[in-house]
């Protein structure tokens, strides 16, 4: 139980293009929903928390206008990198948890997406 | 912010040894939760905890919840190659809805 599956898992852009990532809980409702950025050998940073139908909540130094979050519904979110340029190239991985979960909450993650921006 | 401090940051350990890491903080949690990341994917859960004091065991791994809820630690035995990885610890307040604060991890290298 609780698999997040994240799609597409590798994707390559220009300079200037938008990239859209999903993130779905596939066998429970995740009531909230987590975008993680990694650097090679360091450690996850957070950028985003997201609810279900509200608007995201941002990490200080996370531009909300560059990185778009939406969680439509309890079993999906999207991360849209827009206007990408190569300093975005990263590991991007979601996590989905539930308020329903016992005991829980924890944060299940996906395998991540790797972006490289050329 | 509540930060962690994670240790040792890397080990190089002989197949069949056990291991040891921990993680500390200066504040307390209410959930600590150990997960392990092998190159190129995304973390997975392996223990969590969620009293202070609680000692759970999967398969060779072993972690405790200590008593002050500040700190926690994690036990490998007998290691295998394939436990390779980086481990992370990830503290969690109840009123926090999931949201984790992270160590900065452990690798772990495992010779044959």
């Amino acid at each position: 139980g609780a698999v997040v599956s994240q799609h597409p898992s590798w994707v390559i852009c220009k300079s200037g293009t938008s990239v859209k990532i999903e993130c779905r809980s596939l066998d429970f409702q995740a009531t909230t929903m987590f975008w993680y950025r990694q650097f090679p050998k360091q450690s996850l940073m957070l950028m985003a928390t997201s609810n279900e139908g509200s608007k995201a909540t941002y990490e200080q130094g996370v531009e909300k206008d560059k990185f778009l979050i939406n969680h439509a519904s309890l079993t999906l979110s999207t991360l849209t990198v827009t206007s990408a340029h190569p300093e975005d190239s990263s590991f991007y991985i979601c996590s989905a948890s539930s308020s329903l979960l016992s005991p829980g909450p924890e944060q299940y993650f996906g395998p991540g997406t790797r972006l490289t921006v050329t | 912010g509540q930060q962690l401090n994670q240790s040792p940051q890397s080990m190089f350990i002989q197949e069949g040894e056990d291991v040891s890491m921990n993680c500390t903080s200066s504040s307390i949690f209410n959930t600590w939760l150990w997960y392990k990341q092998d190159p190129g994917e995304g973390p997975v859960l392996l223990i969590a905890l969620y009293k202070a004091g609680e000692l759970t065991s999967n398969g060779r791994l072993t972690a405790q919840f200590g008593i002050t809820r500040k700190d926690s630690f994690l036990n490998i035995s007998a290691s295998i190659p394939s436990d390779v990885g980086i481990y992370f610890c990830a503290g969690q307040l109840s009123t926090n809805a999931g949201k984790s604060t992270f160590g900065d991890g452990t690798t772990l290298t495992v010779k044959p």
